[in-house]
């Protein structure tokens, strides 16, 4: 079973600070997703990646970084977080895009 | 612009009825059309349609995609109380790569 794994639950943290969301996927994908999601909003893509070190703009990217330097790894940062980016992050992966997107469990950001 | 629209935003039903959630899609290169069930966490997988009027079937759940009319609905019957959940949906466009949701369906099924 694919797993996706998202190294946090739940994070609080202040207006200002760098803020770095991390996900790693164990079945070899190519493709991975930040997504965040807010309510009346649904899912918005903020970055993607399709192999290591290359990443392209979803949708909401500003405001946003990523970072894939290993294939099973894509991390999200927030380079000065603001209370505009609290939200649920969502990471996902999948081998092509003829397959599902298979999700992390989520990281639910609360910016102060 | 790419755009999927789901309705309604959210139902709520007793136990047993029958439900049918609809999604519409105006995109570009349409290649997939994807339905997921998001209850606490992650949303988990139902069905990926590519092709028009075959039906997909899980139990009670079934799917099917209209490419001319560019839509799909999710069926539910005999509804439980575990089914309460946001259902998302989904298309996959070939020319951006991109998945495209739409804001889902709430759907609250009562005892």
């Amino acid at each position: 079973d694919v797993k996706v794994t998202q190294s946090s639950r739940y994070l609080v943290k202040r207006t200002g600070e760098k803020v770095f969301l991390e996900c790693v996927q164990d079945m070899d994908h190519e493709n991975m997703f930040w997504y965040r999601q807010d309510p009346g909003l649904g899912l918005r893509l903020i970055y993607f990646s399709y192999d290591v070190k290359m990443k392209e703009k979803g949708d909401i990217p500003e405001g946003y970084s990523v970072s894939r330097e290993k294939k099973e790894r894509f991390s999200l940062i927030l380079e000065s977080a603001s209370t505009n980016q609290t939200s649920m992050y969502l990471c996902a992966s999948t081998p092509s895009g003829t397959s599902p997107l298979h999700f992390g469990n989520g990281t639910r950001l609360t910016v102060t | 612009e790419d755009k999927v629209v789901q309705s309604p935003l959210s139902l709520v039903v007793h136990e047993g009825d029958t439900v049918t959630l609809n999604c519409s899609y105006e995109v570009t290169n349409f290649r997939s059309l994807l339905w997921y069930k998001q209850e606490k966490k992650a949303p988990t997988f139902l069905f990926m349609l590519t092709s028009s009027g075959i039906e997909k079937k899980s139990g009670r759940l079934s799917s099917i995609l209209d490419k001319k009319e560019l839509f799909s609905i999710l069926n539910i019957t005999a509804t439980q109380t575990g089914d309460s959940a946001i259902y998302l949906c989904a298309v996959f466009t070939s020319g951006t790569y991109k998945y495209i949701f739409g804001t889902g369906t709430r759907l609250k099924v009562l005892a």
